[in-house]
C-alpha cells in the first residue's frame, strides 16, 4: 500500500539554524515527489517538487530536498532558517492507486523557528 | 487569475443537514481533487476528477458525493452531516505530465463543523 511517513511531527530550531524535515515513503512503482508549506490559516503552496532527472532539487524560499530512490526518502533541508518559515509542511507522492491522478499526504512537520 | 476560489471559508451545520462546498478553477486544469485536512492526520483525498463528466473515489469518501459537468467546477456534496465531518476541507486542482498528476493548486479551504 502507498504511505508516506513524515517521522517528525514537529521540529523546534533556532533562527539561523540548519534544518531538515524527513520524509520516506513506500511504493512499488515510481512516483513524483512533493513538498508543501502551510502557513497559519492559509491553504497549501507548492515548496518543490521530483519528477525526474537530477536528484538534488532546489525550491523557493532557500529550500532543497534530495530524492535517494534506494532508501525511498525526499528529506527536505534549508541551511538557514528564518523566523517567517515557521509553518507546517507536507510531502506527498503522486498515488499510484489514482493512476498517479492525485496525491497522498504524510501527516505534516510543524517547524517552530524560535529567535 | 483566481486560480481555485472556494466557497464558504466557514460553514456551520446541524447533524443531518445537507449542503454543497463550491470549488472552481480558472486555470483549465484537467484534475481536480477533493482533500481533508484533520489534525496529525495530513490531508486525506475524498474523490478526484480527470476530466469533465469523470470521478472517482479516494481514501475517504463516505459521506460525501461529486460531480463535474464542466471544467471549471467541482462541487463537494454531504448528503446527510455528521460531526466526524468537521474538518477544513481544500479543493485543488492540477495539470497532468501524461503520467501523473503535477502541481496541485489549493484553495483557500472551507472551514466546516457539525455540531
Amino acid at each position: 500500500a502507498q504511505s508516506v511517513t513524515q517521522l517528525d511531527s514537529q521540529v523546534p530550531v533556532f533562527e539561523e539554524a540548519p534544518v531538515e524535515l524527513r520524509c520516506n515513503y513506500s511504493s512499488s512503482v515510481s512516483v513524483y515527489l512533493f513538498w508543501y508549506v502551510q502557513y497559519p490559516n492559509q491553504g497549501l503552496q507548492l515548496l518543490l517538487k521530483y519528477l525526474s532527472g537530477s536528484t538534488l532539487v532546489k525550491g523557493i524560499n532557500g529550500f532543497e530536498a534530495e530524492f535517494n530512490k534506494s532508501q525511498t526518502s525526499f528529506h527536505l533541508r534549508k541551511p538557514s532558517v528564518h523566523i517567517s518559515d515557521t509553518a507546517e509542511y507536507f510531502c506527498a507522492v503522486s498515488d499510484p492507486r489514482t493512476g498517479r491522478r492525485a496525491l497522498t499526504f504524510g501527516s505534516g512537520t510543524r517547524l517552530q523557528v524560535q529567535p | 487569475n483566481a486560480g481555485v476560489t472556494q466557497t464558504p471559508k466557514f460553514q456551520v451545520l446541524k447533524t443531518g443537514q445537507s449542503m454543497t462546498l463550491q470549488c472552481a478553477q480558472d486555470m483549465n486544469h484537467e484534475y481536480m481533487s477533493w482533500y481533508r485536512q484533520d489534525p496529525g492526520m495530513g490531508l486525506r483525498l475524498i474523490h478526484y476528477s480527470v476530466g469533465a463528466g469523470i470521478t472517482d473515489q479516494g481514501e475517504v469518501p463516505n459521506g460525501y458525493n461529486v460531480s463535474r459537468s464542466t471544467t471549471e467546477d467541482f462541487p463537494l456534496r454531504l448528503l446527510s452531516a455528521a460531526p466526524s465531518q468537521t474538518s477544513v476541507y481544500f479543493c485543488a486542482s492540477s495539470y497532468s505530465t501524461g503520467v501523473s498528476t503535477d502541481t496541485q493548486y489549493f484553495g483557500p479551504g472551507t472551514r466546516l463543523t457539525v455540531l
